[in-house]
């Protein structure tokens, strides 16, 4: 089955610094990549998603880059603010009505 | 966006007593709901999938007759935790599936359970 691997598991940044987060998957077959959002004692929020026909996706401070080749995607958060600190999983999605695989997380703290 | 209701957003229970886990999609119908289950600092850990009108698929090493799940309308799925134990304690998330023709999966606030 799929396995989605997340790295780092902690990010400390600067606030304004941008933020780098990465994920690997398994299955050539997953074509639908969401990123969330976790603050503490909530549930998870969509931030941005990308589709495998889409390489890039960008929406104000944050950017999704997909290389289906290399089985990789990652998000990108520029000018970070105090208020993106938080819990960011990756997940992918193999076909439609099927459960989300996770990556384990990034606790993402930034340092105004 | 879809809208995903999740109630309680806590609750504290004695060990042997049960508890009931709400989950309504406020503005579609959600014919498969999946519920979750995460200990501090951990990813998501699927449970079950369940799916309107059928019984729920549960994943390797979840007791079923323990976490009753019932989707018996395409607004409300439920999860109860039967017989409660302190090792039950945990946080407990629903969400969507892909119901509404785009690729959307909405969580639920979660439930924070405690059992003392």
């Amino acid at each position: 089955g799929e396995n989605v691997e997340q790295h780092p598991s902690t990010l400390s940044v600067q606030e304004g610094d941008s933020a780098v987060i990465k994920c690997t998957y398994s299955d050539s077959a997953s074509n639908y990549f969401p990123w969330y959002k976790q603050e503490l004692g909530k549930g998870p929020q969509l931030i941005i998603d990308i589709r495998s026909n889409v390489g890039e996706k960008k929406d104000q401070r944050i950017a999704v880059t997909l290389n289906k080749t290399a089985k990789h995607f990652s998000l990108h958060i520029t000018e970070t603010q105090p208020e993106d600190s938080a819990v960011y999983f990756c997940a992918a999605l193999v076909s439609g009505n099927t459960p989300l695989v996770f990556g384990k997380g990034t606790r993402l703290s930034v340092i105004a | 966006g879809a809208v995903v209701s999740q109630h309680p957003s806590w609750v504290i229970c004695k060990s042997g007593t049960s508890v009931k886990i709400e989950c309504r999609s406020l503005d579609f119908q959600a014919t498969t709901m999946f519920w979750y289950r995460q200990f501090p600092k951990q990813s998501l850990m699927l449970m079950a999938t369940s799916n309107e009108g059928s019984k729920a698929t549960y994943e390797q090493g979840v007791e079923k007759d323990k976490f009753l799940i019932n989707h018996a309308s395409l607004t409300l799925s439920t999860l109860t935790v039967t017989s409660a134990h302190p090792e039950d304690s945990s946080f407990y998330i629903c969400s969507t599936g892909a119901d509404r023709g785009s690729l959307g999966y909405t969580f639920g606030s979660g439930t924070r359970l405690t059992v003392v």
